[in-house]
């Protein structure tokens, strides 16, 4: 099946700096989606891209959707303490179809 | 707006009951639902997709006699695990694929943690 490679798995960064990761895939998607989750809670939708090239900001995010529809990155800028957490990319192919996800990325961000 | 709500959100049982968790969309409609299970610092492992009015589509290795889904109507989807063992603990969380607006974008409930004694 199709399978997202998520990098990197970890990050450790001092507050105020930035941060990036990236997903690629051997397959070709028609929908990249960043999500956050915290401890104990369901994932959180962040940014969804819909169209190769396309670059989307949301606040202190920006995500782009690769050129090539196989990749997709997501940075945050100034990070704060909040920022903690676990982001997972998302690829989609078609409405109602399942989604396939990366393996997560844990961002630790010292105060 | 696109809230998912899910109930109960823990859960402890004892082996060999069933439990059931609901997972609602409070202010859009979906056809189509989403049933995951995620073990402690792993990805999301999707088990079934749910349509409402039709049968649910299982994963590879989900049992559909253990885990039975119900999506009766477009706003209300539910997951019953049936007489429940220790190595079914684990955090469920459901998803929600609107019916209006962007392609594929799923939005999640809050999960539910369940505990087989």
């Amino acid at each position: 099946g199709q399978q997202l490679n998520q990098s990197p798995q970890s990050m450790f960064i001092q507050e105020g700096e930035d941060v990036s990761m990236n997903c690629t895939s051997s397959s070709i998607f028609n929908t990249w989606l960043w999500y956050k989750q915290d401890p104990g809670e369901g994932p959180v939708l962040l940014i969804a891209l819909y169209k190769a090239g396309e670059l989307t900001s949301n606040g202190r995010l920006t995500a782009q959707f690769g050129i090539t529809r196989k990749d997709s990155f997501l940075n945050i800028s100034a990070s704060i303490p909040s920022d903690v957490g676990i982001y997972f990319c998302a690829g989609g192919e078609t409405s109602g179809s399942r989604l396939t996800f990366g393996e997560g990325t844990q961002l630790t961000v010292n105060p | 707006g696109a809230v998912v709500s899910q109930h109960p959100s823990w859960v402890i049982c004892k082996s060999g009951t069933s439990v059931k968790i609901e997972c609602r969309s409070l202010d859009f409609q979906a056809t189509t639902m989403f049933w995951y299970r995620q073990f402690p610092k792993q990805s999301l492992m999707l088990m079934a997709t749910s349509n409402e009015g039709s049968k649910a589509t299982y994963e590879q290795g989900v049992e559909k006699d253990k885990f039975l889904i119900n999506h009766a109507s477009l706003t209300l989807s539910t997951l019953t695990v049936t007489s429940a063992h220790p190595e079914d603990s684990s955090f469920y969380i459901c998803s929600a694929e609107p019916d209006f607006g962007g392609y594929n974008e799923q939005f999640f409930g809050p999960g539910t943690r369940l505990t087989v004694l």
